[in-house]
């Protein structure tokens, strides 16, 4: 049982380039979002979906792209690495409508950018 | 708009003694309240939610919380710790009025709990 599975655990960027977060789930989720963890700040979420092809953005959402062109998939793109950028990033998903909201995390992608 | 607020950033608590985690939350609909554990460089995982109806919820590892709503408060407590509790908590709060959007879970800043033998 797979659950959400991110890809790659660590990476290491320089400034201005550009990379992209994986993250897939195989329990038919229709709901999936990508957040931020700092210390001393918690969790901020990036983007989020809702289905396939439907995508909006949460509170955290300036130099990151997202698209969802499976249900099982949603990759987060950073177009321009900054050094503000560092963290660890969070892919989650949930049943989606009507559902109670609990969320699914994968374990999770750190990410440095110098 | 929603948001939590965790005061103790960090807890230390001797080992087999009871301990509890505020959460504090404002929000000017009815909500959903969740509690997740984070080990170690591992992903969050649930450790317990509010829903509705009764106000004590009992979660995994011993854990249960108590929802106040005159308090907007949803602490978390268990009467004996031991040293594999050793994690970061965090409590989380979402909308409960409608079909879409309970999912946007607005998290606190967590609190690390700290277990001494």
């Amino acid at each position: 049982n797979a659950g959400v599975t991110q890809t790659p655990k660590f990476q290491v960027l320089k400034t201005g380039q550009s990379m992209t977060l994986q993250c897939a789930q195989d329990m038919n989720h229709e709901y999936m979002s990508w957040y931020r963890q700092d210390p001393g700040m918690g969790l901020r979420l990036i983007h989020y979906s809702v289905g396939a092809g439907i995508t909006d953005q949460g509170e955290v959402p300036n130099g990151y792209n997202v698209s969802r062109s499976t249900t099982e998939d949603f990759p987060l793109r950073l177009l321009s690495a900054a050094p503000s950028q560092t963290s660890v990033y969070f892919c989650a998903s949930s049943t989606g409508y009507r559902g109670t909201g609990e969320l699914f995390f994968g374990e999770g992608s750190r990410l440095t950018v110098l | 708009a929603q948001s939590v607020t965790q005061l103790d950033s960090q807890v230390p608590v001797f080992e087999e003694a009871p301990v509890e985690l505020r959460c504090n939350y404002s929000s000017s609909v009815s909500v959903y309240l969740f509690w997740y554990v984070q080990y170690p460089n591992q992903g969050l995982q649930l450790l317990l939610k509010y829903l509705s109806g009764s106000t004590l919820v009992k979660g995994i590892n011993g854990f249960e919380a108590e929802f106040n709503k005159s308090q907007t408060s949803f602490h978390l407590r268990k009467p004996s710790v031991h040293i594999s509790d050793t994690a970061e908590y965090f409590c989380a709060v979402s909308s409960g009025e409608s079909n879409f959007g309970n999912e946007k879970l607005t998290f606190g800043t967590g609190t690390r709990l700290t277990i001494i033998p």
